[in-house]
């Protein structure tokens, strides 16, 4: 089975700009989720969706949003960026919702927001 | 929510020896405790996992140890080798999954 994939795999944006980053999971995998990586934080959960409905949210503002299609490709935007946006995104996908199996994870998009 | 703690942040080992990471996590509920190995630029992975109805797996050169009453779960690395050098990643789910802040190993050779 092909991997997940997350394109774009870099992105520079100014601040107050908005952006979209996009995920697609491995075969049959109806959960994605994404995380915020930053050098001494670890993985922040952002939000889960599952079956095109977001299941679980993380404590992340508002400008943060998502969605899932019917083929269980997943887009995430971040509206107003702000210099501490950026971070290394993660997805992952897996079988199960909730955290409760493995999470594939894909090989993120770099956000530098200038 | 769940919270998990994770120590040391970076370990340094002579190549050979054994590594142990240790993890606390909050909420009694979890069930799911995997650990993820991500190398430097590359994506987090698997090494292994556990659940809550077990106490002890082992894969190899890595076991891992669950403490349910004392909530609290270890990695344990034996005879290391350079390509162990890496950021390991503890979790424990409730409703998603909780990192920990991760920990830096360098294996020395």
């Amino acid at each position: 089975k092909a991997g997940v994939t997350q394109t774009p795999r870099y992105l520079i944006k100014t601040r107050g700009q908005q952006v979209t980053l996009s995920c697609s999971p491995i075969s049959g995998h109806r959960s994605v989720s994404w995380y915020q990586q930053t050098p001494g934080q670890g993985l922040q959960f952002l939000f889960e969706y599952f079956s095109e409905t977001q299941r679980n949210k993380g404590n992340f503002p508002g400008r943060f949003s998502g969605r899932q299609f019917s083929n269980s490709r997943s887009e995430m935007n971040v509206s107003t960026l702000e210099l501490g946006d950026s971070a290394l995104y993660l997805c992952a996908s897996s079988e199960l919702q909730g955290g409760k199996d493995e999470q594939f994870f894909g090989p993120g998009t770099r956000l530098t927001v200038l | 929510g769940e919270n998990v703690e994770q120590h040391p942040s970076t370990l340094s080992v002579q190549e050979g020896d054994s590594a142990v990471i240790k993890c606390t996590y909050s909420d009694s509920a979890s069930n799911y405790f995997p650990w993820y190995k991500q190398e430097l630029g590359k994506r987090p992975q698997l090494i292994i996992d556990i659940r809550s109805n077990v106490g002890e797996k082992k894969d190899q050169r890595i076991a891992v140890t669950l403490n349910k009453t004392a909530k609290h779960f270890s990695l344990h690395i034996t005879e290391t080798q350079p390509e162990d050098s890496a950021v390991y990643f503890c979790a424990a789910n409730d409703y998603k999954l909780s990192f920990g802040a991760g920990t830096t190993v360098t294996v020395r050779a």
